[in-house]
């Protein structure tokens, strides 16, 4: 089995630049997802693959990766960008996807 | 427009069965993988399991006991059924379209249905 590991929580002040990385051996050879869940929500896809984005979502959103670590980017970010953030992938094995434990992020 | 909608009992007495039905509108359910997510309250999310139209599944090792996933391609509809429910259990199910990608390392859920609350209790 493998792990993806998120930061608890973090902060960033009103239209500042706000990294959240989500680590993992898997990372070294499946790519990530990344997901925005708000209370009461369903989780929406932000981030898929090297860096791409559904329709809709702003372009504040970007990612990208080093070796085992996927990074989901926000620039600028706004008021309504406060939520739960979630990296997911597949396991070491392939056969399984997996949850990072997930990043608060606050908007100060 | 893809939509998903999840129906099923709200309420589960520990040792029963949790069932649950996605079901899809706006796509084939034959086009795509197809999945179970949840998370209980103040935890994160946790992947339980994805089938394709064909049956062939896999499921979260630590669930797997416990797990059923089935296909009706007819309803263009998934099921979920997870028995000798506890406590624990209890938590918001989504179900999401599996998209993969350009290859096998590139996976992805969207779209999510809205979940649907499910709690073990007697």
């Amino acid at each position: 089995s493998s792990e993806l590991t998120q930061d608890p929580a973090v902060s960033v002040a009103l239209g500042q630049t706000v990294r959240i990385t989500c680590q993992g051996d898997n990372l070294r050879t499946y790519y990530a997802s990344w997901y925005q869940k708000k209370p009461g929500q369903a989780p929406i896809l932000v981030i898929y693959g090297k860096n791409s984005r559904p329709s809709g979502i702003p372009d504040r959103f970007s990612g990208s990766y080093t070796v085992n670590t996927a990074s989901l980017t926000i620039t600028g970010a706004q008021a309504e960008d406060e939520a739960d953030y979630y990296c997911n992938s597949r396991d070491s094995s392939g056969d399984h996807l997996i949850f990072g434990g997930g990043t608060k992020l606050t908007v100060l | 427009q893809v939509q998903l909608q999840e129906s099923g009992p709200g309420l589960v007495k520990p040792s029963e069965t949790l069932s649950l039905t996605c079901t899809v509108s706006g796509d084939s359910i034959t086009s795509y993988y197809w999945s179970w997510i949840r998370q209980a309250p103040g935890k994160g999310l946790e992947w339980i399991a994805y089938i394709f139209y064909s049956g062939s599944t896999n499921y979260n090792p630590s669930l797997k006991s416990r797990v059923t996933m089935s296909v009706d391609t007819s309803k263009n509809q998934f099921s979920l059924k997870l028995r000798s429910v506890t406590a624990a259990d209890t938590a918001v199910y989504y179900c999401a379209r599996v998209v993969q990608g350009s290859s096998w390392y590139l996976t992805w859920f969207d779209p999510w249905g809205q979940g649907t609350l499910v709690t073990v209790s007697s």
